[in-house]
Formats: C-alpha cells, sequence, structure tokens
C-alpha cells in the first residue's frame, strides 16, 4: 500500500507570496491532519480534515488554511507569506478521525518551504 | 490542553533495553497516551499507544503509571537505526489536537 505522499517535497517563494501544498493520504484514510515543523518550536498542529469537514485548528493565523476533497486528497494554502512561515509542512493521514481509538497517524515525508 | 515532559536527550548502547520515560501529570481519564519517534530527514512514524493497561506491538513496549500521570516507553534491544527524537503525545479529548513537546533524541552507541 502506498504511503502518504506529498508534493512538492521542496519550495522556494518570497515574502508576500502564497502557497498551496498538497497531500494524498494511504488508501481508505479519511483524515488528513497537517503539521508545522520547525527548529524552534518544534511539531505544532495546524488543522485536522475529515470526510472533507475541518474537526480543529491549531492556533495559526487565518493565513493557514485548508481543505479536503471527496477523495480525501487535501490542500494546505499559506497566502501573505512571511519570513517565518519557513518550516517542514507535514501532511499525516489516519483511517479513524482524532478522537476515535486507533487514532494512529501515519506521515508523509514533508514539503520545505522555504521564504526569503 | 494536557502537555508531556521528556528528557532532551538519553543514550543507550546497542542491543540494550531503552526505558524513555514520559510525564504528563495533567492527563484527563479519557487522553490517549501516544508514542512516535522520527529519524532524521523523515516525518514522524507511529510507534505505539495505550490508555490504561501496559500495550505491546512489535516495536516497542508501552509501560504506563497507575495514576496514568506518567509513562515509559521500552525498546527491548536498541539498535542504530532505533537512533531518533522520540515524541510522547496526548491525545486530548474534547479538542483532539495532537500536542507535540519536544521529545527525546535518543543516541544509539555501537
Amino acid at each position: 500500500k502506498a504511503g502518504v505522499t506529498q508534493t512538492p517535497r521542496y519550495l522556494i517563494k518570497t515574502r508576500g507570496q502564497q502557497v498551496t501544498l498538497s497531500c494524498s493520504p494511504i488508501s481508505g484514510h479519511r483524515s488528513v491532519s497537517w503539521y508545522q515543523q520547525t527548529p524552534g518550536q518544534g511539531l505544532q498542529f495546524l488543522f485536522e480534515y475529515f470526510s472533507e469537514t475541518q474537526r480543529n485548528k491549531g492556533n495559526f493565523p487565518g493565513r493557514f488554511s485548508g481543505r479536503q476533497f471527496s477523495n480525501s486528497r487535501s490542500e494546505m494554502n499559506v497566502s501573505t507569506l512571511e519570513l517565518g512561515d519557513s518550516a517542514l509542512y507535514l501532511c499525516a493521514s489516519s483511517l479513524t478521525p482524532s478522537g476515535r481509538d486507533p487514532y494512529e497517524q501515519y506521515f508523509g515525508p514533508g514539503t520545505r518551504l522555504t521564504v526569503t | 490542553d494536557a502537555k508531556t515532559t521528556q528528557p532532551n536527550s538519553m543514550e543507550s548502547n546497542e542491543e540494550e533495553p531503552v526505558h524513555l520515560p514520559c510525564n504528563h501529570s495533567t492527563i484527563s481519564g479519557t487522553d490517549y497516551i501516544h508514542w512516535y519517534r522520527q529519524l532524521p530527514s523523515q516525518g514522524p512514524e507511529y510507534v505505539i499507544h495505550g490508555l490504561t493497561s501496559n500495550v505491546n506491538n512489535r516495536m516497542a513496549s508501552l509501560a504506563i503509571a497507575e495514576d496514568r500521570k506518567s509513562s515509559t516507553l521500552i525498546l527491548h534491544r536498541a539498535t542504530l537505526r532505533d537512533a531518533a527524537v522520540y515524541y510522547c503525545i496526548l491525545s486530548t479529548s474534547g479538542t483532539y489536537k495532537y500536542i507535540f513537546g519536544t521529545g527525546t533524541r535518543l543516541k544509539v552507541l555501537a
């Protein structure tokens, strides 16, 4: 079974631009979560989608948004990029949504975003 | 949100058992305890999770204190491939957010 795939793997953007990252979950998984990882803040939860609905959202500004499609694929968008948005963005999929056991997340390799 | 506390780093010799501790004194009754690990240049990888009873799987064992305020991930025989950052996480009931701590960087010595 193919794992979680994220595209692109690397991205360089300029301040003020916007970016869209894509995540394809493991086949059959309907829950997709997004995380931001930086050396200073570690792994931080962005949001979770299940069956095209956002279930949870972390403490990030409104510039960070996401959506999930009927095939469970998810996209994450960051508008008006800032230097501090440079990070590894990780996507994770799960068969069940959070709060429902077993909640095992399978992470993709991440998209490395650099904002200059 | 309930938080976890882990030592920043630990060392172990190859083929010896490793006990990675985690403190979660503010855990609530329905919070699950999860462990993930992140190898260099990879996304985190699920290791094990539990609620109240000790759990075993092919990768590790999870020992949960009776009062659930702490837990220990046990790697029975550390290998060089086990060198990673290990995260202890609570799935916070109600908000269902995964709150990752800073993790423990495990170094395995040959």
